[in-house]
């Protein structure tokens, strides 16, 4: 199976910070790398797939980039409804895998 | 809109049995594939289980193969997981969610609470 790891697990960050998270595969996953924000008591909710393709609705502030192993997501300003964890998942192969997740709080 | 609603949480005793339902509406569900994901609370996200859009083709993770059953019923537009030889280890939040390219899942229903304890 493909490991996912992401880092940080947390951040605490301030409105209007740029915030980037990183996830690294076991191995080479090309770009197949997805993103999901989760808020508490919620369903997780895709935000980037293929590693940088925005999903329909999603905000602009959110891009993602990398390929091979090494990925990051970046939330170019942040606000309130962005307090939230953030899963990435490999769609290379199976059985699909999640990172740890990285969960970014109010400073 | 596309919606998904799961059902059928519950404590459960260790080897006992549960069925989940999730059903779907706002996008023609015997199109698409279909899938579980769960998370124990707290923790992270782990897949479980696949069906083709015709219900032909089933995948499963490692930790649930021979133990539960992915079905569907495109009549009724409702995918099932039968749970068997239940153990504290599947303790988790299970989510629906519709496949909208491989292993890639959008949307996701709001989760049913499985408990396996004495």
């Amino acid at each position: 199976d493909i490991q996912m790891t992401q880092s940080p697990s947390s951040l605490s960050a301030s409105v209007g910070d740029r915030v980037t998270i990183t996830c690294r595969a076991s191995q080479s996953i090309s770009t197949y790398l997805n993103w999901y924000q989760q808020k508490p008591g919620k369903a997780p909710k895709l935000l980037i797939y293929g590693a940088s393709s925005l999903q329909s609705g999603v905000p602009s502030k959110f891009s993602g980039s990398g390929s091979g192993t090494d990925f990051t997501l970046t939330i170019s300003s942040l606000q309130p409804e962005d307090f939230a964890t953030y899963y990435c998942q490999q769609s290379f192969s199976s059985p699909p895998t999640f990172g740890g997740g990285t969960k970014v709080e109010i400073k | 809109e596309e919606q998904l609603l799961e059902s059928g949480g519950g404590l459960v005793q260790p080897g006992g049995s549960l069925t989940l339902s999730c059903a779907a509406s706002g996008f023609t569900f015997s199109g698409q594939a279909m899938t579980w994901v769960r998370q124990v609370p707290g923790k992270g996200l782990e897949w479980v289980s696949t069906i083709s859009g015709s219900g032909d083709y089933t995948y499963y993770g490692d930790p649930v193969k021979g133990r539960f059953t992915i079905s569907r019923d495109n009549s009724k537009n409702i995918l099932y997981l039968q749970m068997n030889s239940l153990r504290a280890e599947d303790t988790a939040i299970y989510f629906c969610s519709k496949e909208i390219l491989e292993w890639l899942f959008d949307p996701w229903g709001q989760g049913t609470l499985v408990t396996v304890s004495s």
